[in-house]
């Protein structure tokens, strides 16, 4: 069975700050994909990160960053320079074989300008 | 653009009634599509796989009879909720993977009175 965690249910940044999205994870699978997904107010789900879990080398796209603990089985996202934009509800979500896309409970990032 | 668009947006029906949402890949074939309900608040489950041709997979505890799932061509996916109830109100969620990456449809807001 897979298990998403996110323990912040809420979490607020200052524009132009740093913050930190906490995601953990459980599998039995040796291949599996981790995500990091975008929820605006519209609701359209958006694909913020993805790490493969083979690759040692944390992915980044620009201000996203992920720190990725395979050992602690710990997959958090980093938002460097926070914009007013990024402002959503963040799902951590772990994928094994083609199909299974488990999600987190999500974290609701506010950012004060 | 748009890869993925759900039909209709937002729908309120009647307790008892049925209520078809339809899930349509714009720009490529599409032999699997996924289908997810999200209640307010909280994350997307995971309902439904649905394959060209061939019955849909339920997720444990979905019914199948309730969630009636037709994928009679490689673009479109269809999900009727029959005798709507509710605790049926909800936000569904199709997605579908082309060449390794996952693309969500807009979303459909169902409202049952």
């Amino acid at each position: 069975a897979q298990t998403v965690t996110q323990s912040q249910p809420e979490m607020s940044v200052q524009e132009a700050e740093t913050v930190t999205l906490s995601c953990t994870y459980d599998t039995s699978e040796s291949d599996y994909y981790l995500f990091w997904y975008k929820q605006p107010p519209s609701r359209q789900m958006i694909l913020v990160i993805r790490q493969e879990a083979y690759k040692q080398q944390n992915a980044t796209e620009n201000r996203f960053s992920v720190n990725f603990q395979k050992a602690a089985k710990s997959f958090s996202l980093k938002i460097s320079d926070s914009q007013l934009g990024d402002a959503a509800m963040y799902f951590c979500a772990s994928q094994t074989g083609a199909n299974n896309l488990f999600f987190g409970t999500g974290t609701r990032l506010t950012v004060i300008p | 653009g748009a890869v993925v668009s759900q039909h209709p947006s937002r729908v309120i029906c009647k307790s008892g009634t049925s209520v078809k949402i339809e899930c349509r890949s714009l720009d490529f074939q599409a032999t699997t599509m996924f289908w997810y309900r999200q209640f307010p608040k909280q994350s997307l489950m995971l309902m439904a796989t649905s394959n060209e041709g061939s019955k849909a997979t339920y997720e444990q505890g979905v019914e199948k009879d309730k969630f009636l799932i037709n994928h009679a061509s490689l673009t479109l996916s269809t999900l009727t909720v029959t005798s709507a109830h509710p605790e049926d109100s909800s936000f569904y969620i199709c997605s579908l993977i082309q060449l390794r990456h996952r693309f969500f449809g807009p979303g459909t807001r169902l409202t049952v009175l």
